[in-house]
Parts: C-alpha cells; structure tokens; sequence
C-alpha cells in the first residue's frame, strides 16, 4: 500500500489564481480529511468526509471546496487564491472507526505559497 | 470550540535526558492520541489511549490518558536524537468524526 498521497509536494500561486490539491489513498478507508497547519501551529480541520458522496465543514472551511466522488480520492480546491490561505496542506485517511481504530494516517503534505 | 493547550511549546534539551510534556482540554475527550511530526512529513501516531487512566507504552514512550478526561500525558525517556520534532496531542469527543489538535511542542536536542 502507498497509503496517503498528495500532490503536488510544492506550488506558489499569485493571488486570485485557482487550484486543486490531490489526495488519495488506498486502504479504502471510509473517512478522509484536509488539515491546514500554519506555521509553529496545529493542524486546522478544513473539510473532511465520511464516505463518497458526504462531505462536512471543518473549523475553517472558508476559500475552499472538496468533492468526494470515489472512496479514494478527496480533492481540495483553491477557487481564489488569497494570502491567507499559504500553508502546509495535509490530507488524511482513516478506517470506519470500531474501538481501537482511532487513527488517522497523514499524507506528505503540500507546501502552498499564494504571491 | 473545543481547545487544547499544549505545553511546553519548545523545550531543549541534552540527549539521554527524559522528556514531559501534555495537553488539557477545556471539555471532556474519550480517546487521546499522540503524534509525532519530522521536518517536512505528516504526523505519524505514537499513542493512542482510549480509557481514562490508561497508561500505554511504545518503546521508550509512555503515554497517560487523565482520570478527569480532561488531560493527557505524554514521556519519553533517555531522549536520542531521532526523538527531535513536533509532537501533537489531539482528542476526540465520544461519536465525534473529528480531532482537537493542540498547538504542538517543538523538542531539540543537543548531542
């Protein structure tokens, strides 16, 4: 198994710009989530999802959207870039949770920079 | 919302020196869990704790989940240099599909 990838590793945006950052996984686990994690600080709930077809608001939604067509993949889109929204991106995955499944699995991450 | 604190924010320290840290919670969490995050990676669990009270061990790192739910704690011992990095608490409430994470704590350590 790869497990949690994420792409691209790396992007600079100039403001208003658009994108989407890739994350897939292939444990086919039912929940994934998108994190922000902003510098010397925790990770941030952006969106997240139980399953394909049901996605849910995170602690800080705004400027993005996710879509969860296939149990393994969770696109993050950036429809106008603002420089608030620079940060480190992480996607995760995890099991449909049972009493010792608590865990989430992280993906490399996606260092975005928005000019 | 739900917050925790995470302390200390940074610590240095001597390699072979034993390392605490923990988080508390301004509510009641059922699991507890510990990460660790090296430069450029995504966070990796260590520990996860699920009852209150429970002590759990993963090498030379012990976790503690607080009789009050309300906290937990985080040691390792006789610290290497590969022990360098972020370490997150993060909690969850009981039925709850999301984590709490705190702010992070930054160990360094010097040979």
């Amino acid at each position: 198994n790869a497990g949690v990838t994420q792409t691209p590793k790396f992007r600079i945006l100039k403001i208003g710009q658009s994108m989407t950052l890739q994350c897939t996984q292939d444990m086919n686990h039912n929940y994934m989530y998108w994190y922000r994690q902003d510098p010397g600080m925790g990770l941030k709930l952006i969106y997240y999802s139980v399953g394909a077809g049901i996605t849910d608001k995170g602690e800080v939604p705004n400027g993005y959207n996710v879509s969860r067509s296939t149990t393994e993949d969770f696109p993050l889109r950036l429809e106008l870039a603002a420089p608030s929204q620079t940060s480190v991106y992480f996607c995760a995955s995890r099991p449909h949770r049972t009493a010792s499944t608590d865990t989430q699995y992280f993906g490399p991450g996606t260092r975005l920079t928005v000019l | 919302g739900q917050q925790l604190n995470q302390s200390p924010q940074s610590m240095f320290i001597q390699e072979g020196e034993d390392v605490s840290m923990n988080c508390t919670s301004s509510s009641i969490f059922n699991t507890w869990l510990w990460y660790k995050q090296d430069p450029g990676e995504g966070p990796v669990l260590l520990i996860a704790l699920y009852k209150a009270g429970e002590l759990t061990s993963n090498g030379r790192l012990t976790a503690q989940f607080g009789i009050t739910r309300k906290d937990s704690f985080l040691n390792i011992s006789a610290s290497i240099p590969s022990d360098v990095g972020i370490y997150f608490c993060a909690g969850r409430d009981q039925g709850a599909q999301k984590l709490v994470f705190g702010q992070g704590t930054r160990l360094t350590i010097n040979p």
